[in-house]
């Protein structure tokens, strides 16, 4: 069974361009999560699909930041434009539904904005 | 509010010796917690999780983690630590099938 797959695994682009982050999840996981991680800081909560529902996006910075999930199936997090403090390390996460169930995460997308 | 503490930023451990990595919760309701590993440039890895019944929980890679609901505490633990097991160690809990995580503790195993 494939994990979860996020594409790239890398980007760097400059301050003021647009950057969309992919997330395939593993296949008949509800539950899709975006988180990021800021150098030496804890992963912070951005938001939570359930199919192709935003169930919580309390966690997203700011009006910059846009996340879809078309279809219940992989997810897209767009950053237009980018700002110097978006880089960092960008994880994607699948689960099935309920409260007992582990989530399994992507390598992660290491985003740089200079 | 809801939230997850490691206290310590990093841990060093001789090869060999047993190893804890603590952690606390504040979560109201039942917690379900959890332990990811992070190993250089890879995602986040499951290691074991708590729901509920027995206090101690065995995982993988020879990892187990011991629930004590007075001290709302999970420590991770390991009898005997190998130089392999040198990585990052996320504590977490589902809050709201919200996953919320720990800053992270770095381990390092001194040959």
């Amino acid at each position: 069974e494939a994990g979860v797959t996020q594409f790239p695994s890398h980007s760097v682009i400059e301050k003021g361009q647009t950057v969309t982050l992919r997330c395939d999840p593993i296949s008949g996981h509800d539950n899709l999560y975006w988180y990021r991680r800021v150098m030496g800081k804890e992963i912070k909560f951005l938001l939570h699909f359930v199919k192709e529902s935003k169930q919580d996006e309390s966690g997203m910075p700011n009006n910059r930041f846009l996340a879809e999930r078309t279809g219940g199936t992989y997810s897209t997090l767009k950053v237009q434009p980018a700002e110097l403090e978006d880089s960092g390390v960008y994880f994607c996460a699948s689960s099935h539904r309920g409260l007992n169930t582990e989530a399994f995460f992507g390598q992660g997308t290491r985003l740089t904005v200079v | 509010a809801q939230s997850v503490a490691q206290p310590e930023d990093q841990v060093n451990v001789a090869e060999g010796n047993p190893l804890t990595v603590k952690c606390t919760y504040s979560v109201s309701g039942n917690p379900y917690l959890f332990w990811y590993v992070q190993y250089p440039n890879r995602g986040l890895q499951f290691l074991l999780k708590y729901i509920t019944g027995d206090n101690l929980v065995k995982g993988s890679y020879g990892f187990e983690a011991e629930f004590n609901k007075s001290q709302t505490s999970f420590h991770l633990k390991k009898p005997s630590a190998l130089v392999s097991d040198s990585a990052l160690y996320f504590c977490a809990v589902r809050v709201h099938d919200k996953i919320i995580f720990g800053k992270g503790t770095r381990l390092h195993i001194l040959p």
